[in-house]
């Protein structure tokens, strides 16, 4: 069955750096697009950044553009999230999703882990 | 930007319908999906491409999404449908995913 697994989260500084991780497994993982998709506390969610599945193309939220960069490495099947310059603002769940390969919706999402930043 | 607006909240009666409305320049020229999120869960896709069910979904989930505005509709509604549902929709003009505002559905 499939499964993405994030890890990385935990209290960070306002203006230090955090890498999230998400194992996947029960699926070809090199023949899916990827997303991160965040959720503040008792906030909606919010697109944050997707990447194809041979990493050749990447999309960022304004929000994160130049701070966040996200990327993947088929061989271990692992999708990351490098987050830099964190503000307070980022403070939020992380999901990793699987991108359906017939349609643009997230068919598969993880089960979240939570950033804070704060001093 | 490309927004996409949904009512904070809808309540319905149990064995109703309850009808969840997504609104956003032209979204009908988009194709729309729905997730629901229950509390303290990850969200789970329930319609994708404005009209079609992924396995698993009851049958009691359907959509629809013309002019500028997707519907989730919810038929004969069960207290297990209490959740958050969010609609999204691909911006063509700028390649980005956008996510609704969210509804949250009580049942009473």
């Amino acid at each position: 069955q499939v499964q993405l697994v994030e890890s990385g989260g935990g209290v960070v500084q306002p203006g230090r750096s955090l890498r999230l991780s998400c194992a996947a497994s029960g699926f070809t993982f090199s023949r899916f697009g990827m997303h991160w998709v965040r959720q503040a506390p008792g906030k909606g969610l919010e697109w944050v950044a997707d990447i194809w599945y041979d990493g050749s193309n990447k999309n960022y939220a304004d929000s994160v553009k130049g701070r966040f960069t996200i990327s993947r490495d088929n061989s271990k099947n692992t999708l990351y999230l490098q987050m830099n310059s964190l503000r307070g603002e980022d403070t939020a769940v992380y999901y990793c999703a699987r991108v359906s390969t017939v349609t643009t919706s997230l068919d598969y999402w993880g089960q979240g882990t939570l950033v804070t930043a704060s001093s | 930007s490309y927004d996409l607006t949904q009512p904070p909240s809808v309540s319905v009666s149990p064995g109703q319908t309850a009808n969840i409305t997504c609104s956003g320049d032209k979204l009908g020229d988009k194709y729309s999906c729905w997730y629901q999120q229950r509390p303290g869960q990850s969200p789970v896709l329930v319609i994708y491409e404005d009209t079609k069910r992924p396995s698993g979904i009851p049958v009691r989930f359907s959509g629809s999404n013309s002019g500028n505005t997707a519907t989730l509709t919810i038929s004969g509604t069960q207290a297990m449908d209490e959740a958050d549902y969010y609609c999204q929709a691909w911006d063509t003009t700028t390649a980005l995913y956008v996510f609704g505002t969210g509804t949250k559905v009580t049942v009473l």
